[in-house]
């Protein structure tokens, strides 16, 4: 079945420091994919997305770029900020269900 | 700029007793969703509703829950005969099948 892979957490940065975080996905078909960021006692809210090979999705300075490929999807940000700790949630939509099925969350701590 | 909401934003409840989440999707969506958070661990997809039906539904999902849309603004997920395994973060979502689902910002349950 379709599954999404991300990194483990917590990733521990300082601030203006250069953010990767990886995600890999397994899915029939070409789904849509994108990233949600879960503040600190808020819901989830969309980041980014990519519906197909080679989109790149951005949003606040962050960045992720669809590669069929090698079936990932990895978040990046040249410059983090303290505001950007959070959870991080990799997720696939699968054309033919529309279900958003998500990884574990990547938990970001940026340090001033 | 429209958004998702959610009441309540705790629920606290005894295990056996039923609950009724409620949710106001942006108003001209037409697909609807429930998702669930439990503490530390991945968002799961339970149920997708559309044209007043379940479109699909996780083996979550059993007999204990139901989701109904009553009027043309709310959505809600009863559990009826809730267990402590229930308590979790409930989200709502509401997508107007474009791929991209917008979460409201989640109820708490807490079944002691």
């Amino acid at each position: 079945g379709n599954s999404v892979t991300q990194m483990e957490g917590p990733v521990t940065l300082s601030e203006e420091a250069f953010l990767t975080i990886n995600c890999t996905y397994t899915a029939t078909g070409y789904p849509s994919l994108f990233w949600y960021v879960q503040y600190p006692g808020e819901g989830l809210q969309l980041l980014l997305k990519a519906t197909k090979a080679d989109d790149k999705g951005s949003n606040k300075g962050f960045e992720a770029t669809y590669r069929k490929e090698t079936t990932s999807f990895h978040l990046e940000k040249g410059s983090v900020q303290v505001s950007d700790s959070a959870v991080y949630f990799c997720a696939l939509s699968d054309k033919n269900t529309d279900k958003l099925i998500f990884g574990t969350g990547t938990r970001l701590q940026v340090f001033p | 700029e429209p958004e998702v909401t959610q009441t309540p934003s705790h629920q606290v409840t005894q295990m056996g007793q039923e609950v009724i989440l409620r949710c106001v999707p942006i108003s001209n969506h037409l697909y609807f969703y429930w998702y669930r958070q439990i503490l530390g661990q991945k968002v799961e997809f339970l149920v997708s509703f559309y044209n007043n039906e379940i479109s699909e539904k996780s083996e979550i999902f059993d007999d204990q829950f139901s989701v109904e849309r009553p009027d043309g603004s709310n959505f809600t997920l009863k559990i009826r005969s809730t267990k402590l395994e229930d308590s979790a973060m409930y989200f709502c979502a509401s997508s107007s099948r474009t791929d991209t689902q917008y979460f409201g910002p989640g109820t708490r349950l807490t079944v002691l």
